[in-house]
């Protein structure tokens, strides 16, 4: 089993929908979750970071967090074409321990 | 701040080359990760380094690799020697280590071409 698992995708959705990213880790003691996106050819950028169960927003990003059936989403809301990319789902069990990456969910804002 | 910079940003060898990619971390960040990027194998973690020390290595695939931090500002991969298919995208980040945990900040990556 993965430490980090996520539908490799492609996810295609149209503009202006919502777009659901979900993302399962296997370490019950992981405490801090993040969401990073990709574009083709360029480095990870984080949008996201959730420490806590329940939901955190930030602008048309929600991040979502249940440690009990540890799992993590994220929710683009208004999806724009610019948000086509690799989202990677990242998972570390304390500020000490090593960060593990999903293996990405390819997203397509189709117009 | 500048970010997290890394050095080359592409370099081509030929077989059996040493290989050397160099990373800044962010001033101020203590933890650092050098992961390596392919299509099959998506993101992995080599190595990474707490104030300066290794903490875990078990990522690095042979001892062809080597890594070091002699100090806080300053960071080695090392290939010696390469292979093809030690071709791939090479990243450094870094990270501070406080409260709850902390997320990762990338450098913009060594595109790596062995031949």
């Amino acid at each position: 089993q993965k430490e980090v698992e996520q539908n490799s995708g492609p996810l295609s959705v149209p503009e202006g929908a919502i777009a659901s990213l979900n993302c399962t880790y296997s370490d019950r003691g992981s405490q801090s979750f993040f969401w990073y996106r990709q574009y083709s050819g360029k480095s990870p950028e984080l949008i996201m970071s959730i420490y806590s169960n329940g939901d955190k927003e930030d602008g048309r990003f929600t991040a979502q967090l249940n440690k009990a059936s540890q799992y993590v989403s994220l929710l683009i809301r208004d999806s724009q074409p610019s948000d086509s990319a690799t989202y990677l789902c990242a998972v570390r069990r304390s500020s000490a321990s090593k960060i593990i990456f999903g293996s990405g969910t390819r997203l397509s804002i189709r117009p | 701040d500048a970010g997290v910079i890394q050095s080359p940003r592409h370099e081509v060898t030929e077989m059996g080359q040493e290989v050397t990619l160099r990373c800044k971390p962010i001033s101020g960040h203590n933890s650092l990760f050098w992961y390596r990027q392919t299509m099959m194998r998506g993101l992995e973690l080599l190595i990474y380094f707490n104030n300066n020390v290794p903490i875990d290595d078990s990522g690095m695939p042979e001892d062809r690799f080597s890594a070091k931090m002699p100090n806080a500002s300053f960071s080695t991969l090392k290939i010696q020697p390469s292979e093809p298919r030690d071709s791939a995208v090479y990243f450094c980040a870094s990270s501070l280590r406080q409260g709850e945990g902390t997320e990762a900040f990338f450098g913009q990556g060594t595109r790596l071409t062995v031949v």
